[in-house]
């Protein structure tokens, strides 16, 4: 079965660090992730996804996540956080059971905190 | 375009009842899937959509049923309600063309209080 698990239930970093968040995968075949942000009292925004190709996936405000296949890792990234970073990060993987549908498996997330 | 629109997006309901909540896709889109987001257990599948027909299924019981229009519209029902379905239900909508792999845009969901 599809799952994936993030490490941390939070992250602090201050504002112009670099930021990374955890994420591993467990999967059956080839693997679809995805990265979401959700802010207070709002739906899943899409960052970014890899599907297949370069490891390196570049994404919505400055993010920027790296596929590590033998470490089945897709952690997410930026070179420098900002104080309006910080919000619930989820990371997701797509199961396509070949019947035609699909579902999408989200980690539990990972709260990330940007001190100014 | 247009987002994933949500309706109603908050809603306080007393055990027993029923509700209907209701998803408008992105247009063009025509695969809409529900979630059901609490604290306790984070984001859940609950079904996915695709021309009328429910092609998945999470792990939830008969109380939570669904359908989706031929407009591509969807709602999501849940019957004799129970103080555990408090949550954020999202629906997300693909267009599909890359076979299952197209990224789902979320609306901003509706939150049930079930009292």
């Amino acid at each position: 079965a599809q799952s994936v698990a993030q490490p941390e239930d939070q992250v602090n970093v201050a504002e112009g660090n670099p930021l990374t968040v955890k994420c591993t995968y467990s999967v059956s075949g080839n693997p679809y992730l995805f990265w979401y942000v959700q802010y207070p009292n709002r739906g899943l925004q899409f960052l970014l996804k890899y599907i297949t190709g370069d490891n390196l996936v570049k994404g919505s405000y400055g993010f920027e996540a790296e596929f590590n296949k033998s470490q089945t890792s897709f952690h997410l990234k930026k070179p420098s956080a900002l104080v309006s970073d910080s919000a619930l990060y989820f990371c997701a993987v797509r199961d396509i059971p070949g019947d035609g549908g699909f579902k999408t498996i989200f980690g539990a997330g990972t709260r990330l905190f940007v001190k100014a | 375009k247009a987002g994933v629109t949500q309706t109603p997006r908050y809603l306080i309901k007393t055990r027993g009842q029923q509700v209907t909540l209701s998803c408008s896709p992105i247009s063009g889109h025509r695969s809409v899937s529900w979630y059901q987001q609490t604290p306790g257990q984070g984001l859940q599948f609950l079904f996915e959509y695709f021309s009328e027909t429910q092609r998945n299924k999470g792990n939830f019981p008969g109380r939570f049923s669904g359908r989706q229009f031929s407009n591509s519209r969807s709602e999501m029902n849940v019957s004799t309600l129970e103080l555990g379905d408090s949550a954020l239900y999202l629906c997300a909508s693909s267009d599909l063309f890359g076979g299952g792999t197209d990224t789902q845009y979320f609306g901003p969901g509706t939150r049930l209080t079930v009292l």
